[in-house]
């Protein structure tokens, strides 16, 4: 199956401090990348929807601001977590879909402790 | 109420055992996917179906969209097989972004 890959896999930073996670496409492009969050105990949750080229859609309850997205090519999607705090800790993790298939390919996952 | 409900939340078997893990969901779908989940947090995508029924190995799901309910089977488990199996559904509505049940925690013992 295709490969996703993320980085880094784990960070601990102090409080206030922005944190860029990064999700690659390494052998197919991605037009449609999707980065979910999961607190402890929590089932997944969708936190945006990254398109390359343009702005991602976040959901309800996602801020923006806080939460930044950048897909600016069909293989990279970033997201950048400003001013971290502590209620941010949780595992981030992103997935991608290439046009005309349904099919999601994960990342392995980034696991954020903001201490 | 959640969009995605899966039973049982928690399952442990005893090597060799048949399991069932059933999902339903409320919402109009395109597909319905079974991933597995690893202590580490890592997810593999088992199976994306959107009508019958897919094998792959041990491992065998069914979807019955007028019901809307769909199972993961797995046959002659193995303690390797044990992990969190999450149940989840996309439709063109949402962009195909994934909306995921609560998972399944299933412990396999020798």
């Amino acid at each position: 199956g295709a490969v996703v890959s993320q980085h880094p896999s784990r960070v601990i930073c102090k409080s206030g401090t922005s944190v860029k996670i990064e999700c690659r496409s390494l052998d197919f492009q991605a037009t449609t990348m999707f980065w979910y969050r999961q607190f402890p105990k929590k089932s997944l949750m969708l936190m945006a929807t990254s398109n390359e080229g343009s702005k991602a859609t976040y959901e309800q309850g996602v801020e923006k601001d806080k939460f930044l997205i950048n897909h600016a090519s069909l293989t990279l999607s970033t997201l950048t977590v400003t001013s971290a705090h502590p209620e941010d800790s949780s595992f981030y993790i992103c997935s991608a879909r290439s046009p005309g298939v349904e099919t999601q390919y994960f990342g392995p996952g980034t696991r954020l402790l903001v201490l | 109420k959640n969009e995605v409900e899966q039973s049982p939340q928690n399952l442990t078997a005893q090597e060799g055992e048949f399991i069932t893990i059933n999902c339903s969901y409320s919402v109009g779908i395109s597909a319905l996917h079974w991933l597995q989940q690893h202590p580490g947090g890592g997810i593999v995508s088992l199976f994306m179906l959107s009508s019958g029924k897919k094998k792959h190995g041990r491992l065998i799901a069914t979807i019955n969209i007028q019901e809307k309910h769909s199972s993961l089977h797995i046959t002659a488990s193995h303690p390797r097989d044990s992990a969190v199996y999450i149940c989840a559904v996309s439709s063109s509505n949402s962009g195909y972004a994934l909306n995921f049940g609560k998972g399944t925690s299933l412990l396999v013992t020798p």
